[in-house]
């Protein structure tokens, strides 16, 4: 009975590097949220995903960053050419399809990767 | 545009103590979704409530309970006989749901420190 399942929890790049976040949903969900917290602040939405389609990216930074979450594997969060103002944690959640106001927000999330840029 | 507001950056307490944590919100929607979430130090997120916007009845479960008060778009969240466990960030946030979207709102969030 596996939750939201990230990795790595912890990664390390230099300015410039590349940064790939891995989200594994919940079993049954096939909603995939990500959520960016920086340095003691609240959690700010980047981009919700559903199999193989981008839902709502207006959160998701115009350049070097992009997501997806393809019909086979996890979802994945993109950052080229990291700079140092992209550390923070990144968090993933999940829900099942939408089906009106019962299961609304019902969001799981998993225990963030944080992302530190030297 | 959806905005959750926690104006209380950090509260420290003494154990045994009653704690309120304050959350207002703003929302043209009718519809909405409010919720508050536990960021205890390992860092994961944890969900402790969501309310409807139709539902103003406050919630009570073992020491925790909830106030909402459309007339003052507040959601309170108390906390009674603080524990030292209590310690974390807390998180109030909002999902409005006229326009379609599904994306929570969060407030900056209020650590809680509960001395022994």
């Amino acid at each position: 009975n596996a939750g939201v399942m990230q990795n790595p929890r912890h990664l390390v790049r230099r300015r410039g590097q590349e940064a790939r976040l891995r989200c594994s949903p919940m079993k049954g969900h096939s909603h995939v949220y990500w959520y960016r917290q920086l340095p003691e602040e609240g959690l700010k939405f980047m981009v919700y995903l559903q199999k193989e389609n981008i839902i709502d990216e207006s959160g998701m930074p115009k350049e070097r960053f992009s997501a997806e979450f393809p019909k086979e594997g996890p979802s994945i969060l993109r950052i080229q050419q990291v700079v140092r103002g992209d550390s923070a944690a990144y968090f993933c959640a999940s829900s099942p399809a939408p089906t009106g106001h019962s299961n609304t927000g019902e969001l799981f999330f998993g225990e963030g990767s944080r992302l530190t840029v030297l | 545009a959806q905005k959750v507001t926690q104006a209380q950056t950090e509260i420290s307490v003494v154990e045994k103590e009653d704690v309120t944590l304050d959350c207002v919100y703003e929302t043209r929607d009718t519809t909405y979704y409010l919720f508050w979430y536990k960021q205890p130090p390992s860092g994961e997120l944890v969900f402790l409530i969501r309310r409807n916007s139709f539902d103003e009845q406050n919630e009570i479960s073992g020491r925790y309970s909830w106030n909402f008060q459309k007339s003052t778009s507040s959601f309170n969240f108390t906390i009674t006989a603080s524990q030292v466990v209590d310690s974390a960030v807390y998180f109030c946030a909002l999902i409005a749901m006229d326009t379609g979207r599904r994306a929570l709102t969060f407030g900056s969030g209020t650590r809680l420190q509960v001395q022994p």
